[in-house]
């Protein structure tokens, strides 16, 4: 059972143009958020972070917004460029004392095309 | 570089084998997580370990074990070696062994021939 679900495998945007990645989970006790970006033969590389008692948190070209009554999130690049390609992992965590593991998506690998 | 190393970053070898994936977590981290990526299945948790002691599961074989030494470093070993098992295995580490802000290493892409 998937808790968190990245449902486009893949996305291809023009250099420039806003990437849109999405993230929907089913576990309404999720309460911290996280996007990786992971580059080919590398581990995956912390991007940015939600709590759940925001809506929105921006770095730079990079801001996550969470409905937590769609129990949705997404990340938005822009504008987005060609270093951006990679694929993006989605992964939630819920406070359970010292149990708390973070689950993951499975991925969107993004194409930014110049 | 994440400052999370891990060794060897290539393995080969036959069914019913047993290895050792090895890793160094970043200066001062006292908290070491293992994950496996399979080709469709994303990155799953297998196991955390905290400051020498294990901290969380998840989903982690029986054939699979995994200790975190006195110096911090850790070893995933993998016994009994299935097909099934070819996957990349990714180490990453964080100070608090809270969930948020995980540095991986580069991994260990295990192949069972």
């Amino acid at each position: 059972d998937q808790q968190v679900k990245q449902n486009s495998p893949s996305l291809s945007v023009q250099e420039g143009r806003i990437s849109i990645l999405n993230c929907d989970y089913t576990n309404s006790m999720f309460d911290y958020f996280l996007w990786y970006k992971k580059y080919p033969a590398e581990g995956p590389t912390f991007l940015i972070s939600i709590s759940s008692i925001k809506d929105k948190n921006e770095d730079g070209r990079f801001t996550v917004f969470l409905n937590k009554s769609a129990k949705h999130l997404s990340l938005h690049i822009v504008p987005s460029q060609p270093g951006d390609s990679a694929v993006y992992f989605c992964a939630a965590s819920a406070n359970a004392g010292n149990n708390r593991k973070l689950i993951w998506g499975l991925g969107t690998s993004l194409a930014v095309n110049p | 570089d994440s400052g999370v190393t891990q060794t060897p970053k290539h393995l080969i070898t036959a069914t019913g084998q047993r290895v050792t994936l090895r890793c160094s977590p970043r200066s001062g981290d006292l908290s070491v997580y293992w994950y496996q990526q399979s080709l469709d299945q994303g990155l799953q948790f297998l196991i955390q370990y905290y400051n020498g002691e294990e901290r969380a599961k998840g989903n982690i074989l029986e054939r699979f074990s995994a200790q975190q030494f006195p110096d911090l470093h850790s070893e995933l070993n993998l016994s009994s070696l299935e097909l099934g098992d070819s996957a990349l295995y990714f180490c990453a580490s964080n100070l608090r062994g809270r969930t948020d802000t995980q540095y991986f290493g580069p991994g260990t892409r295990l192949t069972v021939l």
